[in-house]
């Protein structure tokens, strides 16, 4: 069982939905990530959280939207989605620098469909 | 040119032998290497991290790092029908690892 838990874990909405993905961690740590992974590719990242701060958006469209209530929990609303927005999306966390020399440890993922 | 190279493979060994996977890169600033395994419909599992050059072990593994050829390696010993994945190599310049740059993933087959 990895220690980033993601739910739900199959999603499938149409282009006029509007759902969220939600991401949880328990090992204390201050940075959070979304990413999106389509098949047989690398995982591209999409947001990063510091302190609950945005920190990092890579030109993701606005129809993504992400929220970090708090220093545990991490979502992803989304809302007017595209065929080509399907793919798995991993949420991932580490340390913030300084709190501990650790990589990314990663959730298993939200594997999402768009109708 | 992308800043990391990795063999797509498949690599398809028999169980037993020694893997050998492989990843190339352009940034001399990266400083910190990392090897993730992903099982199919699974996330990115980390197996392995390094600073700067040389190696490491864990068990079957090994990770090795040369920055003045600027490659990296993952070595599998006794390798078993379950190391059957796809293997991630990252790297980042700095230790907030904030912004992982990935290969593309190297698929491994081992056989019985």
């Amino acid at each position: 069982d990895t220690e980033v838990t993601q739910t739900p874990k199959h999603l499938v909405m149409g282009m006029t939905n509007k759902k969220s993905l939600k991401c949880e961690q328990h090992m204390g740590h201050r940075a959070m990530y979304w990413y999106k992974q389509k098949a047989k590719k690398p995982p591209e990242l999409m947001f990063v959280y510091s302190y609950e701060k945005l920190s990092i958006n890579e030109s993701v469209p606005s129809r993504f939207s992400p929220e970090c209530p708090n220093s545990s929990l991490l979502n992803l609303h989304l809302h007017a989605l595209q065929p080509e927005d399907s793919a798995l999306y991993l949420c991932a966390s580490s340390p913030i620098p300084g709190q501990g020399d650790q990589p990314q440890h990663f959730g298993d993922g939200t594997r999402l469909s768009i109708l | 040119q992308k800043e990391v190279e990795q063999d797509p493979g498949p690599l398809s060994v028999p169980e037993g032998a020694i893997v050998s996977l492989n990843c190339t890169y352009s940034n001399s600033a990266f400083q910190y290497f990392m090897w993730y395994r992903q099982y199919s419909r699974k996330g990115p599992e980390l197996l392995m991290y390094t600073y700067s050059s040389g190696n490491k072990e864990d068990g079957r593994f090994t990770a090795q790092v040369d920055k003045s050829s600027k490659y990296i390696s993952l070595f599998i010993r006794d390798s078993q029908p379950s190391d059957s994945a796809t293997y991630l190599c990252a790297m980042s310049p700095n230790t907030g690892f904030q912004k992982l740059v990935f290969g593309t993933g190297t698929r491994l087959l081992v056989s019985p």
